[in-house]
């Protein structure tokens, strides 16, 4: 089973570009989530889907987007890239709320 | 709002001695707790849950975690430790809106 899939794994930026991380998962999982994870930091929810169509902002929303078209992809976008995006960002993924949550292997991102 | 605080960032301890990593939050409404683990440049995996129930909960890899109620506290030990075990640990916290919040981790280091 391939899980929870996130594409790229490095990326390099500039300042201003914009770019789409990529996560699929396989699993029929209704709840999808992005984190961000700063150096020495917990993981930060900057948006959560809990089905189809629907999503919600979370702690650190600003400077992002996601969309939810399809059970299995949750991309989130980064209109204007700027350093402080500098970060590994981890999608995710679980069946319900209670349920453990399945991680990507995550994506480096440097803003320069 | 709910927040988590993992009362120890470093935790060196030798090969086979216990160990105990900290976690308390504060929450409004009643939340679902988790610990995770994170090795070196890989993603986040469950090391153990508690939903209800039983307040002393077991996980994988020999690790187990008491939830205490009027503490809110849920603390996780292992009685004797590997050099493997040397990871960060993340606990975390899910209400039933599906939001979470994880703390910012506690970086276990096990030395022969």
């Amino acid at each position: 089973n391939a899980g929870v899939t996130q594409t790229p794994k490095f990326r390099i930026l500039k300042i201003g570009q914009s770019m789409t991380l990529q996560c699929a998962q396989d699993m029929n999982h209704n709840y999808m989530y992005w984190y961000r994870q700063d150096p020495g930091m917990g993981l930060k929810l900057i948006y959560y889907s809990v089905g189809a169509g629907i999503t919600d902002k979370g702690e650190v929303p600003n400077g992002y987007n996601v969309s939810r078209s399809t059970t299995e992809d949750f991309p989130l976008r980064l209109e204007l890239a700027a350093p402080s995006q500098t970060s590994v960002y981890f999608c995710a993924s679980s069946y319900s709320r209670s349920e453990k949550l399945f991680f990507g292997s995550g994506t480096q991102l440097s803003v320069l | 709002a709910q927040s988590v605080t993992q009362l120890d960032s470093q935790v060196p301890v030798f090969e086979e001695a216990p160990v105990e990593l900290r976690c308390n939050y504060s929450s409004s409404v009643s939340v679902y707790l988790f610990w995770y683990v994170q090795y070196p440049n890989q993603g986040l995996q469950l090391l153990l849950k508690y939903l209800s129930g039983s307040t002393l909960v077991k996980g994988i890899n020999g690790f187990e975690a008491e939830f205490n109620k009027s503490q809110t506290s849920f603390h996780l030990r292992k009685p004797s430790v590997h050099i493997s075990d040397t990871a960060e640990y993340f606990c975390a916290v899910y209400t039933n809106a599906g939001k979470s919040t994880f703390g910012d981790g506690t970086t276990l280091t096990v030395k022969p």
